[in-house]
């Protein structure tokens, strides 16, 4: 069936490196993805989004990079800070309305 | 930050009550949604509104309903609840009418329903 994973659940970075926090989906039909982050108690925030006729969208210390071949999304954080730790997940689009998520990841950032 | 605005924020009730929550948007987008979040588990939509009395059910629609009655509010209903309803409930938005298509949706910061 239809599915969005990530490959690890809790990912550990030192503060200043930088974060690759990936996703698999299984739809190839999926044509719009989005990254979100959501912290403690708050809704997920949109950070960025990337259709399916691009490779790569760069946001400010983000960026998404779209692997159609292997049904691989990822999303870098450079220069990562204290205030990006919370949980990470992807979503994939592939109809009108149907938005399908995985479960996160969640970042934590050491000083 | 779009405008959404869920109500309850938070809510306790007890098994076989009636529950409504609230989602409000000042966007004008034409698709509204419910979702609910549970851990271990993605974001799964309960129903959707794609448009003023146009409603569908999601993957996880049972003991739910919804009314939509203006393009600004979207009413997720439990008749009678069950603690296996205790849950954060997310209301989100996409599509800006009239606007071009861009697949964008937009979250609200939930509601935490907890069923004794």
């Amino acid at each position: 069936g239809e599915s969005v994973g990530l490959h690890l659940p809790t990912l550990s970075v030192q503060e200043g490196d930088n974060s690759i926090i990936n996703c698999a989906y299984s739809n190839s039909a999926s044509d719009y993805f989005i990254w979100y982050k959501q912290e403690s108690g708050k809704g997920p925030q949109f950070i960025i989004d990337i259709r399916s006729n691009m490779d790569k969208r760069q946001g400010q210390r983000v960026t998404v990079l779209l692997n159609k071949t292997v049904k691989h999304l990822s999303l870098q954080i450079a220069a990562t800070q204290p205030g990006d730790s919370a949980v990470y997940f992807c979503a994939e689009k592939g109809g009108t309305y149907k938005y399908i998520f995985g479960t996160g990841t969640r970042l934590k950032v050491l000083a | 930050d779009a405008g959404i605005t869920q109500s309850p924020r938070h809510k306790v009730t007890e098994t076989g009550t009636p529950v409504t929550l609230r989602c409000h948007q000042t966007e004008n987008h034409r698709y509204m949604y419910w979702y609910r979040q549970d851990p271990g588990h993605g974001l799964r939509l309960i129903h959707y509104s794609y448009g003023v009395k146009d409603t569908d059910k999601g993957e996880v629609s049972d003991g739910y309903s919804v009314s939509r009655s203006k393009t600004e509010d979207f009413l997720l209903t439990l008749e009678s609840a069950t603690s296996s309803q205790t849950s954060v409930y997310f209301c989100a938005i996409s599509e800006r009418g009239g606007g071009p298509t861009t697949g964008e949706l937009f979250f609200g910061e939930g509601s935490r329903l907890t069923v004794l």
